[in-house]
């Protein structure tokens, strides 16, 4: 059974103060590791798709790393406005042509000024 | 440039009465999503479609159905509510799957949904 594991539950940062989330994964053929911010009251919005171990993505502030067995949200300097859920979302081969999604519980990120 | 509405974003259901959830997305995106949103729980497939006319059980379809007569319209049914199925509802949209590719699902706002 593919599995998406999310540390911590949540994370209290202040301002400027540099930390990683963490994202283990279990999955049959992994084809894809999705991240995703939400913000209160809305629907996801896609982040990252990493897709072999070593690889790398940037965007402002955030960086995602992905292993053979994890996936790293590293978060540079947050600010208050960084305060979000952040969630992970492995895809795997599966037996289906869509690619089956599995989400992690998410990482609630709180940023104080 | 809406991406994915869904409607309506907020209700509350007796036990018992019945409802659709609506979901439209403007992306020509082949494949469509419903999930559920759930404190401690995360998102879970309810159900999902590979194109119009074609639908599929994700991993937690007990109680809903659904319909995708139009490629841009994705209908999500409860016969008869009950309190175990409020929750957040949110519908997604993705292309179809070509490989290797950057993309990532787009999801609506999502609808709160209360079963007294």
């Amino acid at each position: 059974e593919d599995q998406v594991t999310q540390s911590p539950e949540a994370l209290r940062l202040q301002e400027g103060e540099s930390s990683s989330l963490n994202c283990s994964y279990t999955v049959s053929g992994l084809r894809g590791l999705f991240w995703y911010r939400q913000d209160p009251g809305k629907g996801p919005e896609f982040l990252f798709t990493l897709y072999s171990a070593g690889e790398e993505k940037e965007k402002e502030r955030l960086k995602a790393t992905l292993t053979k067995k994890e996936s790293f949200l590293h978060i540079t300097a947050p600010k208050p406005e960084d305060s979000a859920t952040y969630l992970c979302a492995a895809r795997s081969a599966g037996g289906t042509s869509y690619g089956k999604l599995t989400f992690g519980q998410g990482t609630i990120l709180t940023v104080h000024p | 440039n809406a991406g994915v509405t869904q409607t309506p974003k907020f209700r509350v259901l007796k036990t018992g009465q019945s409802m659709t959830l609506l979901c439209a997305q403007d992306m020509n995106h082949e494949y469509m999503y419903w999930y559920r949103q759930d404190p401690g729980m995360g998102l879970r497939l309810i159900h999902y479609s590979v194109g119009e006319g074609t639908t599929a059980k994700g991993e937690v379809p007990d109680g809903y159905n659904v319909s995708r007569l139009k490629k841009q319209n994705f209908l999500l049914g409860l016969e008869s509510a009950a309190p175990s199925q409020t929750s957040v509802y949110f519908c997604a949209s993705s292309y179809k799957d070509r490989g290797i590719s950057n993309y990532g699902y787009t999801f609506g706002s999502g609808t709160r949904l209360t079963v007294v």
